[in-house]
């Protein structure tokens, strides 16, 4: 069965450091993964998606996300924070090959300290 | 961007009432779903569809039902609501595994 961790439901960084929100999958087979962003009192939208090409993908907002094989990981990074990033992040796994189930992870919400 | 609509938005009801969630998209998409989130809190998947005629149960166990008789109809069901029940209840549609999700706006559900 398909499934996605996130470590750390709450992450807080300085305006301007890194931002790393960390997300490891299970998957039974070549896994779909997706970030998506829920700002305050509003809807989930998609940040980034990986599907099997470059393991390096590009997101909206300056994010982008790695996909290690070999760690089963998915982990989420942008360079240098700003305060409008402030919201709920979540990752997500559908297994590929026809299996249409999306599973969602526990969520983290970030804090950007002024 | 989203051709996707949930009624009603807001809905205060007794305990065991039977209450149906609406939701259809006009998006052609063939793959939709339901999930129950809490307030900046998890999402949870309790119902999923390949496409019409096809329903599957998510992650979380759930009282409700659905169906899908038509491609852009999915409607949720409970035949009896209870305050355990009281949630935000999400529909979403997507062309394919390896496509982005879209969300309806919502169903916020409150059982008295």
């Amino acid at each position: 069965a398909q499934s996605v961790t996130q470590l750390g439901s709450h992450v807080s960084v300085s305006e301007g450091a890194l931002v790393l929100l960390r997300c490891n999958y299970s998957s039974s087979v070549p896994p779909y993964l997706f970030w998506y962003v829920q700002y305050p009192n509003q809807g989930l939208q998609l940040l980034l998606k990986y599907t099997s090409a470059a393991t390096l993908v590009k997101g909206i907002n300056g994010f982008e996300a790695e996909f290690k094989k070999s760690e089963t990981s998915f982990h989420l990074t942008k360079p240098s924070a700003h305060m409008s990033d402030a919201a709920e992040y979540f990752c997500a796994v559908s297994d590929g090959f026809g299996n249409e189930k999306l599973t969602f992870g526990t969520g983290t919400r970030l804090t950007i300290i002024p | 961007e989203a051709d996707i609509y949930q009624t009603p938005r807001y809905l205060v009801i007794g305990t065991g009432k039977k209450i149906t969630l609406e939701c259809s998209q006009t998006m052609g998409h063939d793959k939709m779903y339901w999930y129950q989130q809490d307030p900046g809190m998890e999402l949870h998947l309790i119902h999923y569809s390949y496409g019409v005629n096809s329903t599957e149960k998510g992650d979380l166990s759930s009282e409700s039902t659905v169906s899908r008789i038509r491609t852009e109809h999915f409607p949720l069901t409970l035949e009896s609501a209870r305050p355990s029940h009281t949630s935000q209840y999400l529909c979403a549609s997507r062309r394919g595994a390896n496509e982005k999700l879209f969300f309806g706006s919502g169903t916020q559900l409150s059982v008295l």
